[in-house]
């Protein structure tokens, strides 16, 4: 069971590049989510999405973007990468009915140097 | 707005002793209340969950009661083992309509044998 698949585990850029990370998920949820884990801060909601086609910010929504093209897949793209942007980047899904817990991918590390 | 608030670590214990993770929360309704681990490397996973005042949530030895008159859902186990030493996440879903969790900032717990 393959459940949210984060690529790539790993990535260092310079300053001012872009870059895009990939979730997918097998399950057919209707909700996906990406966060932002920085030491001791627990995690932060960049952006979220309710459906194909259907997407909205979060908390820290600045220099980064969204799509939701298909079910499956909810790419991040960071746009003029900043050294703020250093953290560790989780994608989650979940079933709509209220309630549900959502389900996490292992994460993508990113340093911006 | 709805916040989490859980004791700061690091918590480290002997193996066979008693784990108390204290979460207290903050939320206009009647929220969900979550435990999630984060082991190394990986994201965040679903412990266990109460969904109304007075459940007990429980898995692999763990447990939590949501307790509305005082606003908690402190984590307990018996006994603990080596193999329990994750992050330990207090989390709560609201009543925002797409499925807005908070989560608290984690609770780093070392287990020695």
């Amino acid at each position: 069971n393959a459940g949210v698949t984060q690529t790539p585990k790993f990535r260092i850029l310079k300053i001012g590049q872009s870059m895009t990370l990939q979730c997918a998920q097998d399950m057919n949820h209707n909700y996906m989510y990406w966060y932002r884990q920085d030491p001791g801060m627990g995690l932060k909601l960049i952006y979220y999405s309710v459906g194909a086609g259907i997407t909205d910010k979060g908390e820290v929504p600045n220099g980064y973007n969204v799509s939701r093209s298909t079910t499956e897949d909810f790419p991040l793209r960071l746009e003029l990468a900043a050294p703020s942007q250093t953290s560790v980047y989780f994608c989650a899904s979940s079933l709509q009915e209220i309630n549900q817990p959502q389900h996490f991918g292992d994460g993508t590390r990113l340093s911006i140097l | 707005g709805d916040s989490v608030t859980q004791m700061e670590g690091p918590v480290t214990l002997s193996e066979e002793a008693f784990l108390t993770i204290n979460c207290t929360y903050t939320a206009t309704g009647y929220p969900s209340l979550f435990w999630y681990v984060q082991y190394p490397g990986e994201g965040l996973q679903l412990l266990l969950k109460a969904t109304k005042a007075d459940d007990k949530g429980s898995n692999k030895g763990f447990e939590a009661t949501y307790r509305k008159e005082t606003t908690s859902f402190h984590l307990e186990k018996g006994s603990v083992q080596v193999s329990d030493s994750a992050v330990y996440f207090c989390a709560l879903s609201g009543s925002g309509g797409y499925q807005k969790v908070t989560f608290g900032t984690g609770t780093k717990l070392q287990v020695i044998p």
